[in-house]
């Protein structure tokens, strides 16, 4: 089991757009359309933003969207903000009831 | 509003047992539609996953992290608990437990702890 594959940092202006992506194997992410995406701030616990590879919890704003292509996911943040600076981290379900997270993607606005 | 705090020693020696509760409050631990988990978190680094405990009593765990740990419920205190024994250095980590509904869309862990800082140090 390992971890999932995110680029270490990723950058845009405000109001642009920035897709981050999650590679996995046909074990995880190509298996199971269970790939969730988080945001989480310094000091803060993750927030669930992306669910089910394109599905967005209650109150995230439709800015934050999801996709998956084989065994890799993407998340895509529209019209950038100051307050998407923050780390992204990508889960999948693994199969056996187990999970496996992503390396996690530092966003900065510029 | 369903809230999950973490609890136990920020500080333990190596070689040692880390002991980790995490209590629930808004909502019961027992009912049959949600799993508990933990994640940990190095610094500076990315997200793991430890185990998760069913309403069931059964356990599932990482397979790197298995032989050492244990996770399990205290429905009669709304808890559930981590143990993690014969740290090293390398099990220094902010610890999180969340909560995975089981029915309905949101198969993911949705609903998270704060978190608490564990440093394994002499």
């Amino acid at each position: 089991q390992s971890a999932l594959t995110q680029p270490p940092s990723a950058s845009g202006s405000p109001g642009q757009s920035v897709t981050i992506s999650c590679t996995g194997t046909s074990s995880d992410v190509g298996a199971y359309n269970y790939v969730s995406w988080y945001r989480q701030h310094p000091g803060k616990a993750p927030k669930l933003i992306i669910y089910e590879v394109t599905k967005r919890p209650s109150g995230v704003p439709d800015r934050f969207s999801g996709s998956k292509s084989g065994n890799t996911a993407s998340l895509t943040v529209s019209g950038l903000q100051a307050e998407d600076e923050a780390d992204y981290f990508c889960t999948s379900y693994a199969g056996s009831n187990s999970w496996v997270f992503g390396g996690g993607t530092k966003l900065t606005v510029l | 509003q369903l809230q999950l705090q973490e609890s136990g020693p920020g500080l333990v020696k190596p070689s040692e047992t880390l002991s980790l509760t995490c209590t629930v409050s808004g909502g019961s631990i027992s009912n049959n539609i949600y799993s508990w988990g933990w994640i940990r978190q190095p610094p500076g680094k990315g997200l793991e996953w430890i185990g998760s405990v069913y309403y069931s009593g059964n356990t599932y765990y990482n397979p790197s992290l298995k032989s050492r740990v244990s996770i399990s419920g205290d429905t009669s205190k709304n808890q559930f608990s981590l143990k993690l024994s014969s740290v090293t250095a390398a099990d220094t980590s902010v610890y999180y437990c969340a909560r995975l509904p089981l029915v309905g869309s949101i198969y993911t862990f949705d609903i998270w702890g704060q978190g608490t800082m564990v440093t394994v140090s002499s």
